[in-house]
């Protein structure tokens, strides 16, 4: 079965600052992953994702993900942090059955 | 634009009353799929369709039930039997590949 931990509920950077965000993975088989991102009271917006192909992936608004089969990770990344990522995160693998199994979010905070 | 529509973004019912949720895709999906968002528990998946006139049941399908008689709609109805109703509700579709989803605004149900 699958299923997602994602590491820290707050996360808290100052702006400019490296933003990472933690996600470990546990699938059965090879794993699609991906991040979205949610805005208060607004729907889920995807970030990126990785369906086998290159391990760097590279997704909107300056943010990445690295895939490490090794670690069972996929942390997204974004080298200096806005005001305007203030969010909360998902990160979610599809299981056997093209369902999602979404961790239980991370909020970013950024700090002036 | 293609998208996913939701309707009504915020909605007030009372307790014993049954009320449906309105979920609109004009990205010609053949997937779609409802969840239910609570406060650090991330997203549960209610019920999910794959094809017309067809869907199975999700994680915590108790209490809600659903149609697809287009491939466009997907309503969702939370019954009276629903215990804790009061939740934010989220739509999704998927294409062909079945990877990614996409969401649609969200309904954020209130009963009292």
């Amino acid at each position: 079965a699958q299923s997602v931990t994602q590491l820290g509920s707050h996360v808290s950077v100052s702006e400019g600052a490296l933003v990472l965000l933690r996600c470990n993975y546990s699938s059965s088989v090879p794993p699609y992953l991906f991040w979205y991102v949610q805005y208060p009271n607004q729907g889920l917006q995807l970030l990126l994702k990785y369906t086998s192909a290159a391990t760097l992936v590279k997704g909107i608004n300056g943010f990445e993900a690295e895939f490490k089969k090794s670690e069972t990770s996929f942390h997204l990344t974004k080298p200096s942090a806005h005001m305007s990522d203030a969010a909360e995160y998902f990160c979610a693998v599809r299981d056997s059955s093209y369902k999602l199994i979404f961790g239980s979010g991370t909020r970013l905070l950024v700090r002036p | 634009d293609g998208g996913i529509t939701q309707s009504p973004k915020y909605l007030f019912r009372k307790e014993g009353q049954n009320v449906t949720l309105s979920c609109e895709q004009n990205l010609n999906h053949d997937a779609m799929y409802w969840y239910r968002q609570d406060p650090g528990q991330g997203l549960r998946l209610i019920y999910y369709s794959q094809i017309v006139n067809d869907f199975q049941k999700g994680d915590i399908a108790e209490g809600y039930s659903v149609s697809r008689e287009k491939k466009e709609s997907f309503p969702l109805t939370v019954t009276s039997a629903q215990k804790n109703p009061t939740a934010f509700y989220l739509c999704a579709s998927s294409g062909e590949t079945g990877y990614e989803q996409y969401f649609g605004p969200g309904t954020r149900l209130t009963v009292t």
